[in-house]
């Protein structure tokens, strides 16, 4: 069973870092596009980041310049590193795998909430 | 990048079908069949529903089914039932400076 367990949320204040780590279990971790996604309180959907391979990477123009993310496969766990955070930062952020053989997120974490706030 | 286009919210009685339509450009919906469809219920993660604008994923109950028409794509739900009230996102890959397009979420409401 493909299980994406996200941690390294909290409470940080505007201009602060933060790193969120995602562990992976139940596949072949390195064989996989990853993905950060994620939701403002009460608003929707927001596609933030994606690691296609290690030079193919890409951001949301939201976050570009303050975020990175990375991986490593030896430690089945997907990162990312959020630097000069801003209250619109604030929002549950969600680990997600890409499909085996298409583009599209087929398996979710549970999400883990940060909030940017003084 | 702009969000895609969803209605607000969409409502139907137990048993009817309803539709849910998803509007792009020619860079994301229109110029790729990776269109998805998520569907989220209050305090979860999102589910996929639909990949690649009309395929199932196993477990995933036949009264979803998807399909596209130029740059707008859309999620029908047939048979509609109470479990199936939830908030719909559909998502496209896009050829733009990012990857991923969400739209702007329908809630669907079972009267």
């Amino acid at each position: 069973e493909v299980q994406l367990v996200e941690s390294g949320g909290g409470l940080v204040k505007p201009g602060g870092s933060l790193r969120l780590s995602c562990a992976a279990s139940g596949f072949t971790f390195s064989s996989y596009n990853m993905n950060w996604v994620r939701q403002a309180p009460g608003k929707g959907l927001e596609w933030v980041s994606s690691m296609i391979t290690s030079t193919y990477i890409h951001y949301a123009d939201s976050v570009r310049g303050r975020f990175t993310i990375s991986r490593d496969n030896s430690k089945n766990s997907l990162y990312l590193q959020m630097n000069n955070l801003r209250a619109e930062d604030t929002g549950v952020y969600y680990c997600a795998r890409d499909g085996s053989s298409s583009t599209h997120l087929a398996s979710w974490g549970q999400g883990i909430l940060v909030t940017v706030s003084s | 990048q702009s969000a895609l286009t969803q209605p607000a919210s969409v409502s139907g009685s137990p048993g009817q079908s309803i539709t849910i339509s998803c509007a792009g450009t020619s860079s994301d919906v229109g110029g790729y069949n990776y269109v998805s469809w998520y569907q989220q219920h209050p305090g979860k993660a999102p589910k996929v529903m639909i990949y690649d604008v009309s395929n199932r994923p196993a477990g995933v109950s036949n009264r979803f089914s998807g399909s596209k028409s130029g740059n707008t794509a859309s999620l029908t739900i047939s048979g509609l039932q109470a479990e199936d009230e939830a908030d719909y996102y559909c998502c496209s890959y896009t050829s733009s400076s990012s990857f991923y397009v969400f739209g702007t979420g329908t809630k669907v409401t079972v009267l």
